[in-house]
């Protein structure tokens, strides 16, 4: 069946110090990958997208990188901030001709100062 | 742009009542999804609208769940009659064009408890 797994644990990082998470999915081929943050009590926000025929994708400290034969991205945030602290999603685009989204459940990351 | 507004914010109502959920996209934007939330099954995407058109609807959940979309400018998601397992945060997510962008913008969302 098909499934995307996320590290269901927080991830607790000291500030500074590069929080790195994780999204491995099973029986998908996606066009491409959405990262989006959430915060408590508000709806996700995008931060990255990264294609099928793309290998990493960087936006200020933000870098995402996909392997789609290990089916896997990695999220990346250098330099992390007591504010970078949310919950992080990922999400595939089955077809690229939808902008159908499957989510995964997503990791909490906590900077500590 | 106000962004995607969504309303009411909270709803409490009791098992059996009709709830309606609204939803106003971006302006512009000709995709228009519902999701719901949950603990325990994360975000899942109940149905979806391509230019006031439902697209998919695979995702929801039951008979009891409708949803339209009269205009560009307004949706709403309908429970009726609700349950206590429906209690959830249903969000609402706009896109513009997807040849010029795949980001969908979410709405804060409706914090639904049905007693």
């Amino acid at each position: 069946s098909q499934k995307i797994e996320q590290n269901s644990e927080a991830l607790n990082i000291q500030e500074g110090k590069t929080a790195t998470l994780t999204c491995n999915y099973t029986n998908y081929s996606p066009a491409y990958l959405q990262w989006y943050r959430q915060d408590p009590g508000r709806g996700p926000v995008f931060l990255l997208l990264i294609r099928e025929n793309e290998k990493e994708k960087r936006k200020e400290r933000l870098k995402v990188t996909f392997d789609t034969t290990l089916k896997q991205s990695l999220f990346h945030i250098t330099a992390s901030q007591p504010a970078d602290s949310a919950t992080y999603l990922c999400a595939l685009a089955a077809t690229s001709n939808t902008g159908k989204l499957i989510f995964g459940q997503g990791t909490t990351l906590q900077v500590k100062p | 742009d106000a962004g995607v507004i969504q309303s009411p914010r909270h709803e409490v109502t009791e098992m059996g009542q009709e709830v309606t959920l609204r939803c106003k996209p971006i302006s512009g934007h000709d995709y228009l999804f519902w999701y719901r939330q949950t603990m325990m099954r994360g975000l899942e995407l109940l149905i979806y609208f391509n230019n006031n058109v439902p697209i998919d609807d695979s995702g929801m959940p039951e008979d009891r769940f409708s949803a339209k979309m009269p205009n560009a400018s307004f949706s709403t998601l309908k429970i009726q009659p609700s349950e206590p397992r429906d209690s959830a945060v249903y969000f609402c997510a706009s896109m513009g064009d997807r040849r010029y962008q795949e980001t969908q913008y979410f709405g804060p969302g409706t914090r639904l408890l049905v007693l």
